[in-house]
């Protein structure tokens, strides 16, 4: 059973809802990554966080994608306006290393649907 | 374009035969490389990792890495219904991330 933690399992939003997932990490692990998984399989890097500061980001994420790792709180992640296209299952990992060499441990998902 | 190539997209073995799966990064600055498997509607979870020449075997599961070819196969002996599942390779280096193939969907039939 996963150590990480994300929720909701299933999210169904309308077009342009805001859609919010939120990830605690496995205890102990400094470094969170978010990857969308699209239904071809394929994985998109999102933003990564070591405690509250972001490490790297991609451009879809400064639009209309936020994240955060506040202290003692749940790291999430949210949609402001919801599109076909973000459709997918949305996976938080954490990792003891911000480096390439940790291993991710990823939590079991939050699907999202867009109507 | 998709800079972790994986081959074949989707394999079917017989229990108990040999499942052999292909790795291969475009991407010349990468040092690290990654296996994991999912199964259907689970998360993904690490199987093996491999950083230095050679060939690393756990079990039923065997790794090989060619650094200068930027390839890794992942080879499951003895294969069991159980292994069915998508098997994601992963490449990254200190610097970044692990960026993922888009995996081989591999099925063992009894």
């Amino acid at each position: 059973n996963s150590k990480v933690i994300q929720t909701p399992r299933y999210l169904v939003k309308g077009q342009g809802q805001k859609a919010k997932m939120r990830c605690i990490p496995e205890k102990g692990h400094p470094v969170v990554f978010w990857y969308q998984q699209n239904k071809n399989n394929e994985f998109k890097f999102l933003i990564n966080f070591q405690n509250q500061e972001v490490l790297q980001q991609i451009d879809m994420t400064e639009k209309r994608f936020s994240a955060e790792c506040p202290s003692n709180s749940p790291c999430s992640l949210e949609i402001q306006s919801s599109e076909a296209g973000d459709s997918a299952l949305y996976l938080c990992a954490s990792s003891l290393s911000r480096e390439g060499t940790g291993q991710l441990y990823f939590g079991e998902g939050s699907k999202l649907t867009v109507l | 374009q998709q800079k972790v190539q994986q081959s074949p997209e989707s394999l079917i073995v017989p229990e108990g035969g040999m499942a052999s799966l292909n790795c291969t990064s475009s991407d010349r600055n990468v040092d690290y490389f990654w296996w994991y498997r999912q199964h259907s509607g689970k998360s993904p979870k690490m199987l093996m990792s491999i950083f230095s020449n050679g060939e690393k075997e756990e079990g039923r599961f065997t790794v090989h890495l060619n650094k200068a070819s930027l390839h890794t196969s992942l080879h499951i002996r003895d294969s069991q219904p159980s292994d069915s599942a998508l098997y994601l390779c992963a490449a990254s280096n200190s610097g970044t991330y692990q960026r993922f193939g888009t995996g081989t969907k591999l099925q063992v039939v009894p």
